[in-house]
């Protein structure tokens, strides 16, 4: 099974400032036939199902401010809030969907500091 | 407007069984895959068994999971299902029903299940 590591497990940060969690594969999960990474990140706040923010790695989900962008190949991604406002606390996951199962990383949980 | 509900959830002793149900509306349920993911209290999400499109010829589960729950779906009610048999304490969770477009693009509230003597 690809096992996914996210860091950290949790992140302060400051409002208005950026923020950036980081996801690494255990194995590559990009398609060499079109060069497209199976990466999905999820934003999950407290007592909410998980929503999706960005597919194939960086690709924003519609209705997803632009604030979120993902980018990274291969083994290594990278999620960044680029200004980060009071609602975006809540708890991050990344998730591959290149061969079942489609593992997801432990969290990162993100905090105002 | 798009809809995943599930039902079935609740407290089951250690070894029992209980059926999930999910019931979707607003989209063409035959057209997607479907998949259920399970979070521990206070813990992570765990990708639970995924069933294809069309016919759901294809199924995959997770090894936490493999030979005690069966994943099927009755396209004609729109609805997936998950047979839990055998159930451990380690089962206990709120279990998500979603819609698989590769990446979740759709998820339910969750059902929770208990596993407790």
């Amino acid at each position: 099974d690809i096992v996914l590591t996210q860091s950290p497990d949790s992140l302060p940060v400051s409002l208005g400032e950026r923020a950036t969690i980081n996801c690494k594969s255990s194995q590559d999960i990009s398609y060499s036939s079109n060069n497209k990474n199976s990466l999905a990140w999820y934003q999950q706040r407290p007592g909410q199902p998980p929503k999706l923010l960005i597919y194939w790695a960086s690709t924003r989900e519609s209705g997803v401010p632009d604030r979120f962008s993902g980018s990274g190949s291969g083994t290594d991604f990278t999620l960044t809030i680029s200004s980060l406002q009071a609602e975006d606390v809540a708890v991050y996951y990344c998730q591959q969907y290149y061969s079942p199962p489609h593992t997801f990383g432990q969290g990162t949980k993100l905090e105002i500091k | 407007e798009v809809q995943l509900v599930e039902s079935g959830g609740g407290l089951v002793k250690p070894g029992g069984s209980l059926r999930l149900s999910c019931a979707a509306s607003g989209f063409t349920f035959s057209n997607y895959a479907m998949i259920w993911v399970r979070q521990a209290p206070g813990k992570g999400l765990e990708w639970v068994s995924r069933i294809s499109n069309g016919g759901g010829t294809s199924i995959h589960y997770a090894d936490s999971v493999k030979g005690r729950f069966t994943i099927s779906r009755d396209n004609a009610k729109n609805s997936l299902y998950l047979q839990m048999n055998s159930l451990r304490a380690e089962d206990t969770a709120l279990y998500y029903c979603a819609r698989d477009a590769g990446a979740i693009n759709f998820w339910g509230q969750g059902t929770l299940v208990t596993v407790s003597s």
